[in-house]
């Protein structure tokens, strides 16, 4: 019964530095999403995925880059981590949109860039 | 455009008074779905409620009731007799036709319940 699981669970990054943050889901979703959440904004969406091949920007996918290879993964990667990188980042999967869309989200992964 | 706005930064009561956090909302799409999340301070998002555009009912969990109001695009949720432990921050967060599961969260309530 893991659901949406996200690892790290914290990092402390140097500017400059790469690294991926992992999420995977065992429901068969189609649909994932990342999220970073800031004091003040709410979340706001990074990239999303429809479908195993398929990804698209959110509204602010600068400094991020993604993949989707399979159904079960959806890793986010931040090439060269700046410090305006900081934050809490969430994946989420469902099934799609319509009266089956429940949005699960993952723990949250706490990033610092130093 | 898609927009949420929650005007309330922050909120704060004593234990068992009852309080109502806004939620206003813009869409130009007819069906739509409406959510209230909460996030404790361990971090983590609950999910409260899923509301469709085509059911205005309002609905009441225990101590928690939501308002649905499409006249004036908002989505109210209230605690009653609120506890300690309703302290933490609420989101509304909105999904529309084409979204294919994509939210628009609002910036959040940070609500205090003191003792």
């Amino acid at each position: 019964n893991a659901g949406v699981t996200q690892t790290p669970k914290f990092q402390v990054l140097k500017t400059g530095q790469s690294m991926t943050l992992q999420c995977a889901q065992d429901m068969n979703h189609e649909y994932m999403s990342w999220y970073r959440q800031d004091p003040g904004m709410g979340l706001r969406l990074i990239h999303y995925s429809v479908g195993a091949g398929i990804t698209d920007q959110g509204e602010v996918p600068n400094g991020y880059n993604v993949s989707r290879s399979t159904t079960e993964d959806f890793p986010l990667r931040l090439l060269s981590a700046a410090p305006s990188q900081t934050s809490v980042y969430f994946c989420a999967s469902s099934y799609g949109w319509g009266s089956g869309n429940t949005i699960y989200f993952g723990e949250g992964s706490w990033l610092t860039v130093v | 455009a898609q927009k949420v706005t929650q005007a309330q930064t922050e909120i704060s009561v004593v234990e068992k008074e009852d309080v109502t956090l806004d939620c206003v909302y813009e869409t130009r799409d007819t069906t739509y779905y409406l959510f209230w999340y909460k996030q404790p301070p361990s971090g983590e998002l609950v999910f409260l409620i899923r509301r469709n555009s085509f059911d205005e009912q309002n609905e009441i969990s225990g101590r928690y009731s939501w308002n649905f109001q499409k006249s004036t695009s908002s989505f109210n949720f209230t605690i009653t007799a609120s506890q300690v432990v309703d302290s933490a921050v609420y989101f509304c967060a909105l999904s529309w036709e084409t979204s294919g599961s994509r939210l628009t969260f609002g910036e959040g309530t940070q609500l205090t319940v003191n003792p």
